[in-house]
């Protein structure tokens, strides 16, 4: 059975730091693009990024551009997003999901990150 | 950026009813559409993607289809647990977008 477990959400004042991690079990890590995906509270899907599943190659939305950093450690089987200078606008909840077939077709249960004073 | 624009936006049914919810893309998004279900507090579960292909497990009253910009997501008979939210989701092109969702509710 496939599981993506997230974790390392929490409260952060703006313009703090948080890096969240998410770990993969029941298929072959190394062989799979990974995402991002994130949901204000009571709003749509954003897609943040993605990461190859070699790590060669990652793609940001643009309102994340320059402060999150996606990456995968496939010895490890772990996905991460290091999110800094962080803003009011990137509270949400924020899924780990497989990118397999270019859509999202497994999904974390997600963690929650709020950003406030 | 590819728009992803979903009609309507709710819309109330009864169990046994047809529901389709249509999803409009700004630009030609070739087969690269997928649909998502999400129940309240839930992580979004893949319905379809390549436009009308069923992801395993999932029941064959869902079916997609469309072409270009124009794609439908139809419930041939709506299921109690049906209620929830739909998103549409274009991979053609970096942004990924979804459309703003079509929640489904209890007439």
């Amino acid at each position: 059975e496939v599981q993506l477990v997230e974790s390392g959400g929490g409260l952060v004042q703006p313009g703090g730091s948080l890096r969240l991690s998410c770990a993969p079990s029941g298929f072959t890590f190394s062989t799979y693009w990974m995402a991002w995906v994130r949901q204000a509270p009571g709003k749509g899907l954003e897609w943040v990024a993605n990461i190859k599943h070699d790590g060669s190659d990652k793609y940001y939305v643009d309102s994340v551009k320059g402060r999150f950093t996606i990456s995968k450690d496939n010895a490890k089987n772990s996905l991460y997003l290091q999110m800094n200078s962080l803003r009011v606008e990137d509270t949400a909840v924020y899924f780990c999901a497989r990118h397999g077939s270019r859509v999202f077709d497994q999904w974390g249960q997600g963690t929650l990150v709020t950003v406030s004073s | 950026d590819i728009q992803m624009t979903q009609s309507p936006s709710s819309l109330s049914a009864s169990v046994g009813d047809i529901v389709t919810i249509t999803c409009r893309a700004s630009q030609s998004i070739n087969t690269f559409l997928g649909w998502y279900q999400q129940k309240p507090g839930k992580a979004p579960k893949l319905l379809i993607y390549a436009i009308s292909t069923l992801q395993s497990g999932v029941p064959s009253r869902f079916s997609g289809s469309g072409s270009g910009t124009d794609f439908t997501l139809t419930i041939s008979s709506l299921q109690p647990e049906d209620f929830a939210t739909y998103y549409c989701q274009q991979s053609d092109s970096v942004p990924w977008t979804f459309g703003q969702g079509t929640n489904v509710e209890i007439k």
